[in-house]
Order: structure tokens, then C-alpha cells, then sequence
């Protein structure tokens, strides 16, 4: 099956800092790629879709000058959380579609950011 | 906008059978997703239903129907890791995929 991977896995950081998340496909080229936050216990809420070469469509009351959103390549987006405060603290998530499954979204295995 | 129901927990015994159920309210639909996400982990994939009617894959089963804005999932054989949280989500209008509140299983001896 198609391979997302995600990086770091973890990360504290002091507040105030920005974080830079990438998110890989690495046996498919991914057309679409998703960005989702999680809180303990609750469901995953997108955050933005991004396609190969375009801007991000953002979720509203996602800030979109605070989480940048990168997807410059078919296997690679990025997600930076600038000036993070405590409330950013959260699990990360992306996924990826393209390839054969085009209905199926392949999941990175997500970054728990803890701002400090 | 869109919403999903499903029920919080559910509790059912190793070698049973238990079903999830999802209700939906989309202003677009194009089909139903269920994912599968242990504490700590990242969902995957186990089934999509674009059509009415019953999707098979090995221990799991997958329903849709559409009229009634209703699926559910259903496991069978019920084994102790399949103790985990239960997603179901609705891929609507601009390729966007929106996530139920998760069902979170407890399978017990």
C-alpha cells in the first residue's frame, strides 16, 4: 500500500517559535494532500486541502497567515506553525491522496506538537 | 455544511459481532469512508462505500444508503485488537472529507 511519512514525530518548542512539519508520499506521487489537527479524545478536524502547485484551501476560522501551507511537489507538503502558542498544541496530521486509489486517503502516522 | 453522528462507545465481547452505526447530513455527497485509528496512532483505511449496499473485506462489511443519509460498519469475529476508535466520514463537493465524531470500540474477553 502507499507509504505517507511525516516528520517530526514529535516536538516541543518554547511559544512564540514556529515549527515547520513535512509530510511525504513516498511510493506515489500525491495530487491532493490534506491537513487535519486532533485534540485528545475528539475527532480529526481538517485544517486545509492542498493541491501540487496551487494555494490551500483553508477550513474557516483556520488562520491561514498562521499555519503555512506548502505543497511544492507531488510528494511533499509542508505545514509551518508560526508564532505557536500553547493552544497550538495539538497532534498533526496529513494525509495524502493520488495514485491507483484515488477514493482512498493515506494517512502519515501525524506529529504531536507541544508548545511550552 | 455537513455533520455526522455516530455513538461514542461501544462495548462487545471477542468473537462477536458488532456494528457502527453513521448518520450523515452533507451538502454534497459523492461517498462514505470508515477508518480505524488506535490511541496514539494515525487512522487507516478499511472501507468506501460510494453506492448503496454492502461492501465486504475480510472480517469487515461496510453499508450505505443513501436515501436514508445512513451507513454503518460492521465487524465480525471480534478480536481484541480491534479494540480502537471508529471513523466514519463523508467525502463531499471539493474533494473535501469531513470526519464523524468517532465511535471508540472496547473489545473484552
Amino acid at each position: 500500500g502507499a507509504v505517507v511519512s511525516q516528520h517530526p514525530s514529535r516536538v516541543i518548542c518554547k511559544s512564540g517559535t514556529s515549527v515547520k512539519i513535512e509530510c511525504r508520499s513516498l511510493d506515489f506521487q500525491a495530487t491532493t494532500m490534506f491537513w487535519y489537527r486532533q485534540f485528545p479524545k475528539q475527532s480529526l478536524m481538517l485544517m486545509a486541502t492542498s493541491n501540487e502547485g496551487s494555494k490551500a484551501t483553508y477550513e474557516q476560522g483556520v488562520e491561514k497567515d498562521k499555519f503555512l501551507i506548502n505543497h511544492a511537489s507531488l510528494t511533499l507538503s509542508t505545514l509551518t506553525v508560526t508564532s505557536a502558542h500553547p493552544e497550538d498544541s495539538s497532534f498533526y496530521i496529513c494525509s495524502a491522496r493520488g495514485g491507483k486509489s484515488y477514493n482512498e486517503q493515506f494517512f502519515g502516522p501525524g506529529t504531536r506538537l507541544t508548545v511550552l | 455544511g455537513q455533520s455526522l453522528e455516530q455513538p461514542s462507545e461501544v462495548t462487545a465481547v471477542e468473537g462477536a459481532i458488532v456494528q457502527i452505526n453513521c448518520t450523515y447530513q452533507t451538502s454534497g455527497f459523492y461517498g462514505l469512508s470508515w477508518y480505524q485509528q488506535h490511541d496514539g496512532g494515525a487512522p487507516t483505511f478499511l472501507s468506501y462505500n460510494a453506492l448503496d449496499g454492502l461492501e465486504e473485506t475480510g472480517r469487515f462489511s461496510s453499508f450505505l444508503s443513501r436515501s436514508d443519509s445512513y451507513g454503518y460498519l460492521l465487524l465480525q469475529e471480534l478480536q481484541m485488537k480491534d479494540s480502537a476508535s471508529y471513523f466514519c466520514a463523508v467525502r463531499g463537493g471539493y474533494q473535501k472529507v469531513t470526519f464523524g465524531t468517532g465511535t471508540k470500540l472496547q473489545v473484552i474477553p
